[in-house]
């Protein structure tokens, strides 16, 4: 079974660019959380998506969205990005969110904006 | 709000000795806890999850973590660490349905030394 795959793996932006990261789960799991890690504030939690619908949402911008789409495949876009958006970004997939159910993260996208 | 506090940032042993990460949290209710490794570049891997019952639990790769109520701890442990377990190590709690949300701790980064 395939684990979690993140497009692009590396991507360089300059401040006040666009840029969107792609994830695409596990096969069969419907849920899709995103998490950005950096150095000064730690692992972060962005969203999660669930059937399409968002679920869940942490404490950032607005500048920061997500969807999913039918197939559970998830995207999410920075707009007018800052250098404080430079981070490793991370995709996660489960079943369903629930203490039962375990999260699989995939290697991330590291963004570094310039 | 829930948090996470781990107070060591950088732990050194020797190869074959034994090992104690510390993890306290911050929850208002029965948490569901998580212990995650991330090895360079790479994603994180679930270590183990308590969410009820048996306050010892048991993960892969031969390691361990305790919950104590009373401390507000879940401290993970490891009899013999191996060369191969240096990386970073993080602990997290979960939301109020289990692995949605996760907040997760400042982490420590473990160096094994021959």
């Amino acid at each position: 079974k395939a684990g979690v795959t993140q497009t692009p793996r590396y991507l360089i932006k300059t401040r006040g660019q666009q840029v969107t990261l792609s994830c695409s789960p596990i096969s069969g799991h419907r849920s899709v959380s995103w998490y950005q890690q950096t150095p000064g504030q730690g692992l972060q939690f962005l969203f999660e998506y669930f059937s399409e619908t968002q679920r869940n949402k942490g404490n950032f911008p607005g500048r920061f969205s997500g969807r999913q789409f039918s197939n559970s495949r998830s995207e999410m876009n920075v707009s007018t990005l800052e250098l404080g958006d430079s981070a490793l970004y991370l995709c996660a997939s489960s079943s369903n969110a629930g203490a039962e159910e375990k999260l699989f993260f995939g290697s991330g996208t590291q963004l570094s904006v310039l | 709000a829930q948090s996470v506090t781990q107070p060591d940032i950088h732990i050194t042993v020797s190869e074959g000795a034994s090992l104690e990460l510390r993890c306290n949290y911050s929850y208002g209710a029965t948490p569901y806890l998580f212990w995650y490794v991330q090895s360079p570049g790479q994603g994180l891997q679930l270590l183990l999850k308590y969410f009820s019952g048996d306050t010892l639990v048991q993960g892969i790769k031969g390691f361990e973590a305790e919950f104590k109520r009373s401390q507000s701890s879940f401290n993970l442990r490891k009899p013999s660490v191996h060369w191969s377990d240096a990386a970073e190590y993080f602990c997290a709690v979960g939301g109020h349905f289990g692995n949605e949300k996760l907040t997760f701790g400042t982490g420590t980064r473990l160096t094994i030394i021959p």
